[in-house]
């Protein structure tokens, strides 16, 4: 079946940038996504992409996709203490529901 | 910026109970989703909902559960007969349409089963 894979955790220090990277086995992705949760909160949407693109910026967020290898990644530049958080990949093919990775944790360190 | 709402924050229950919990999808949205995270693990599909009734669901949503838009605002989920396990986060989530728009969750309801 389909499945998302994250690693658990990535520190980094401020100012640095962060890259957080994601797997997936389904081909029929059509979207794919990156939410944050920090705690207590419910899942924020950052940005997605669409799988017939291969980069997409939005201000600090860079996400690269790999259609070939089945990998998506997110860049933070800059990274601040804000950003401290979880980070969930998510995938969606044809159907309604969204396929979401382990979340890696970022810990950023002043 | 319009969201998603949840009601309770959070719910603790007696195994064998019922329990509703509630959402308030972004006012012209037209699908709904719930989805649940138990504690270290991944966020998992429930269901999803369209035109008053369920377009798909996962082998989780047994017939314990069940969903309704019971007016123009509301969507609940509903587990009838509580059990341990059912423990867990529950997210709403709703989105414009199924294709193109992205699913935008609420804050969850942190579901306790003792």
């Amino acid at each position: 079946g389909e499945d998302v894979e994250q690693s658990l955790f990535l520190s980094v220090r401020e100012g640095d940038s962060s890259v957080i990277n994601c797997t997936y086995t389904d081909s029929s992705s059509t979207y794919l996504y990156w939410y944050k949760q920090e705690p207590g909160a419910g899942l924020q949407l950052l940005t997605y992409i669409f799988s017939n693109m291969d980069m997409k910026q939005d201000q600090r967020l860079t996400v690269l996709l790999n259609k070939k290898d089945k990998h998506l990644s997110l860049r933070i530049a800059d990274t601040q203490t804000g950003d401290s958080a979880i980070y969930f990949c998510a995938e969606r093919g044809n159907t309604d529901k969204l396929i979401f990775g382990t979340g890696t944790r970022l810990q950023v360190f002043p | 910026e319009p969201e998603v709402t949840q009601t309770p924050s959070h719910q603790v229950t007696q195994m064998g109970q019922e329990v509703i919990l509630r959402c308030v999808p972004i006012s012209n949205h037209l699908y709904f989703y719930w989805y649940r995270q138990i504690l270290g693990q991944k966020v998992e599909f429930l269901v999803s909902f369209y035109n008053n009734e369920i377009s798909e669901k996962s082998e989780i949503f047994d017939d314990q559960f069940s969903v309704e838009r019971p007016d123009g605002s509301n969507f609940t989920l509903k587990i009838r007969s509580t059990k341990l396990e059912d423990s867990a986060m529950y997210f709403c989530a709703s989105s414009r349409d199924r294709v193109t728009d992205t699913q935008y969750f609420g804050p969850g309801t942190r579901l306790t089963v003792l």
